[in-house]
This record gives structure tokens, sequence and C-alpha cells, in this order.
């Protein structure tokens, strides 16, 4: 059973780098020619697609955060990572990594996700 | 960018109730829209995708309708587990959009 577990610090400082672990286990993030993703909501807000990696390491971004975001992918763990630089309170959020449906499209239903995790920017 | 609106923010249904619920694009995706329900506390779960075809495990209550811009959610008999907040998502093109939400109570 595919499973999704996201890993890293709850709290991050104003004007520092944000980063997050995707464990998945149950698939082969290699094998499965699926892309994989970031979705983050904020404290009682809507969601927001971050962005979007194949195993390729073929990454796809939201525009709005393409300036400061990195996802990558080690396939050699079965996991893949963002980074979120230059972080402000705005960026306060409960992180979610996911995978999304179908075949190798990098912007489609993500139909697998991770429990979420609470990343904080605060001083 | 494709903005996605849903109506209404907060609908109120008796159990065993059918519930219909909106979501309108700013301009076409086609058939690239999905369905999610989103229980406090929890990640959403994908219920519907390509407007109208049910994700794996998803009960034939719920089902999907509309093209174009305008969709539509439909929940024939509301079960106890189905309030929560359900999410439209466009994915025609990025960023991937999803509307603000439609929280669903118990009247």
């Amino acid at each position: 059973q595919l499973r999704l577990q996201e890993s890293g610090p709850g709290l991050v400082k104003p004007s520092e780098t944000l980063s997050l672990t995707c464990f998945v286990s149950g698939d082969s993030i290699e094998g499965s020619s699926q892309y994989w993703g970031w979705v983050r909501q904020p404290p009682g807000m809507g969601l927001e697609c971050v962005g979007t990696v194949y195993y390729t390491g073929t990454a796809f971004y939201n525009p709005s955060l393409r300036s400061r975001v990195t996802i990558s992918v080690d396939t050699s763990k079965n996991q893949f990572s963002l980074k979120l630089k230059s972080v402000t309170a705005a960026d306060t959020s409960v992180y979610f990594c996911a995978r999304l449906h179908g075949g190798p499209t990098a912007l489609s239903p993500f139909d697998s996700w991770g429990q979420g995790t609470l990343v904080t920017v605060s001083s | 960018e494709i903005v996605m609106t849903q109506s209404p923010a907060t609908l109120s249904v008796s159990s065993g109730e059918r519930a219909t619920l909106s979501c309108r694009a700013s301009q076409t995706v086609g058939s690239s829209l999905a369905w999610y329900q989103q229980r406090p506390g929890q990640a959403p779960r994908l219920l519907i995708y390509g407007v109208s075809t049910r994700a794996t495990g998803i009960p034939a209550r719920f089902s999907g309708s509309g093209s174009g811009t305008q969709f539509t959610l439909t929940i024939s008999s509301l079960q106890s587990e189905d309030f929560a907040v359900y999410y439209c998502q466009q994915y025609i093109n990025w960023p991937g959009a999803f509307g603000q939400g439609t929280r669903l109570e118990i009247k």
C-alpha cells in the first residue's frame, strides 16, 4: 500500500530556506511513471499547488513561487524534496506531498497524499 | 491564470438528503476538473477526476458533471462521514488552481 510521509523542521526563520522531504513506500518513484508533487495549505485556508517532479528530475513549479522553489528527487532513497528559499510569514502552511494520478503528466489530480506537516515561519 | 470559484461557501443539508456543490472556472478547462474531500485534520482525498470519473474506492453516491466552465459535484444521500470541505481543481494548466472550498455541514 502506498504511503507518503513528510519530514522536516516545523519552524523556520524569516528569510531562511524551508526544506522538506517526502519518503515514499509501497511504490517506486522511478518505476511508477507518475509525477510527484507538493501542495500547501495555509491554516484555515485553501489549497495551492507548489510544484511537481518526475523521477528524471524534470520539475514544474507554480509560477508565483518559481523564483524561490526547487523540487528534487532521489530515486535511490525513493524520496523527493522541497526547498523554498527566502520564506516569509505568508509561507506558513501545512505542506502535503502527493502522487499525481495517471501517466507521466506534470499536472494532473493528486490521488495519494501524505498526512501533511505544518511549517511555521517565525523568528 | 484560471480562477476557480466555488459556491456556496457553506451548505447546510440533512443526513440522507442530496447535496449539490458548484464550481465555476474563469475560462474553459475542458474535462480537466477534479473534486476533493477534506475532513478536519486530514489530507484531501481525491473523489472525482475528468469531471465525472470516480477515483478508486469512492462510493457511487458521489457524482460529477459539467463541462467547459461550469461543474457540479452531487452527493446523492448524505452520510455522516460526508460532512467535510470540498474543493474543485482545474489541471488543464499551471498552477492547477483549486477553488476556495465549500463547507458541507449538518443541518
